[in-house]
């Protein structure tokens, strides 16, 4: 089984610039995770899918970040301006269920993109 | 709100030593308690959960962790640590949204 595919797995891009990153998650999978995980902290969440709504997004900086599921597979997360603080890397995770059963199931995870913004 | 959090940034053990990493909880519901793991330049893994039933989980690559509510607590432990076992060690809960700790960074020394 094919595991969570994330590009480009490293970004540098100068502050103010506008950068994507794609995941393809986990065949089957309903639920599709962004988030952003800065040195030496856990990862945050940032936005929840379920097939192609949005879950949860209330951790999602809106004013700068978005992020879309067409037809309720892959995914991109878009940042426009970029900010210094936006160094980080960047998770996309999915999981089988359906919400009901989100807080037991398991998370698979992606290699992650690193973002560096000078 | 649900939060966890490890004590210790950072710990070392001797190869063949006794393993523990500490997490503890706060909740006012019984909790679902997860340990991921994370090699370097690489994604997450799953190392074990507790959802319901015994408390005591057994999980992948020897670990073992004990959800304890009268201690809030939910410990990762594994008898004798391997040089490949050196990662970070991240405990994790849902509540609102899924919450991570901030992370062990566990060493091996040969």
């Amino acid at each position: 089984e094919a595991g969570v595919a994330q590009s480009p797995r490293y970004k540098i891009i100068e502050k103010r610039q506008s950068v994507a990153f794609w995941c393809n998650p986990i065949s089957g999978h309903a639920t599709l995770y962004w988030y952003q995980q800065i040195l030496g902290q856990g990862p945050k969440l940032l936005i929840q899918f379920q097939n192609n709504g949005v879950v949860d997004d209330s951790q999602l900086p809106k004013d700068r970040f978005s992020a879309e599921r067409l037809k309720g597979v892959d995914s991109t997360l878009k940042i426009q301006p970029a900010k210094l603080e936006d160094s980080a890397v960047y998770l996309c995770a999915s999981s089988l269920l359906y919400p009901e059963h989100l807080k037991t199931d398991t998370q698979y995870f992606g290699p992650g993109t690193r973002l560096t913004v000078l | 709100a649900q939060s966890v959090t490890q004590l210790g940034s950072h710990v070392s053990v001797s190869e063949g030593a006794l393993v523990l990493l500490r997490c503890n909880y706060s909740s006012s519901v019984p909790p679902y308690l997860f340990w991921y793991v994370q090699y370097p330049n690489q994604g997450l893994q799953l190392l074990l959960k507790y959802t319901t039933g015994a408390t005591l989980v057994k999980g992948i690559n020897g670990f073992e962790a004990e959800f304890k509510k009268s201690e809030t607590s939910f410990h990762l432990t594994k008898p004798s640590a391997h040089m490949s076992d050196a990662a970070e060690y991240f405990c994790a809960s849902p509540g609102q949204n899924f919450v991570f700790g901030p992370g062990t960074r566990l060493s091996v020394l040969p």
